[in-house]
């Protein structure tokens, strides 16, 4: 089983739309769980990190479910400029890496 | 914005080249990373270094090297490049110690080998 997985989708949606996705991790231990943004052949960049209680950061908001195992993003009066591929990321307990998983593609049209 | 440099941003070599990838990050960050993600697919980690004098391997396999002999400096070493290394190559570096180890990439080297 991997350790992060995603919807592929593409999630194709009009602007001002609302768009939600999740990610599953594997590793009930994991303790840091971020969202980054990665725009087609360029680097991610980090979106937002994740915290227990959820938080939104202007139209996103991100939730993190422990029971489950899932975080989940939604963004809201979505933009042109939104289309990208969101990644799901989470720690690696007891080491320092970071565990990708292989991102959403949202597609915002006119 | 992230200060984390990749060169060359774009490298296209011959089979059985030597090529060196290059990267500096001005943040102090004692983690470092090399990921490699072929188009549309997710990142895989190859190498990572938790400081000076370490260096560690990822959970890809790959015929690279890396070294850290400088905090700020991870370069990535082929010593002969072949088709199959034809990827983008991520660099990465993160803070040691913090709550949320926040991950900062550089632009990435898209590798072509012919």
């Amino acid at each position: 089983r991997k350790e992060v997985e995603q919807d592929p989708g593409p999630f194709n949606v009009p602007e001002g739309a609302t768009v939600a996705f999740n990610c599953t991790y594997s590793n009930s231990a994991s303790q840091s769980f971020f969202w980054y943004r990665q725009d087609c052949r360029k680097e991610p960049k980090l979106l937002m990190s994740v915290y227990s209680s959820g938080n939104e950061d202007g139209r996103f908001t991100a939730q993190l479910n422990r029971a489950s195992q899932y975080i989940s993003l939604l963004i809201r009066d979505s933009k042109l400029s939104d289309s990208a591929t969101y990644l799901c990321v989470v720690n690696r307990p007891n080491d320092y890496k970071l565990s990708f998983g292989a991102g959403t593609t949202v597609t915002v049209r006119a | 914005e992230a200060d984390i440099y990749q060169t060359p941003r774009y490298l296209v070599i011959g089979t059985g080249k030597k090529i060196t990838l290059e990267c500096s990050q001005t943040m102090g960050h004692d983690k470092m990373y090399w990921y490699q993600q072929d188009p549309g697919m997710e990142l895989h980690l190859i190498h990572y270094s938790y400081g000076v004098n370490s260096t560690e391997k990822g959970d890809l396999s790959s015929e690279s090297t890396v070294s850290r002999i400088r905090t700020e400096h991870f370069p990535l070493t082929l010593e002969s490049a072949r088709p199959s290394h034809t990827s983008q190559y991520l660099c990465a570096s993160s803070e040691q110690g913090a709550p949320l180890p926040k991950a900062f990439f550089g632009q990435g080297t898209r590798l072509t080998v012919v």
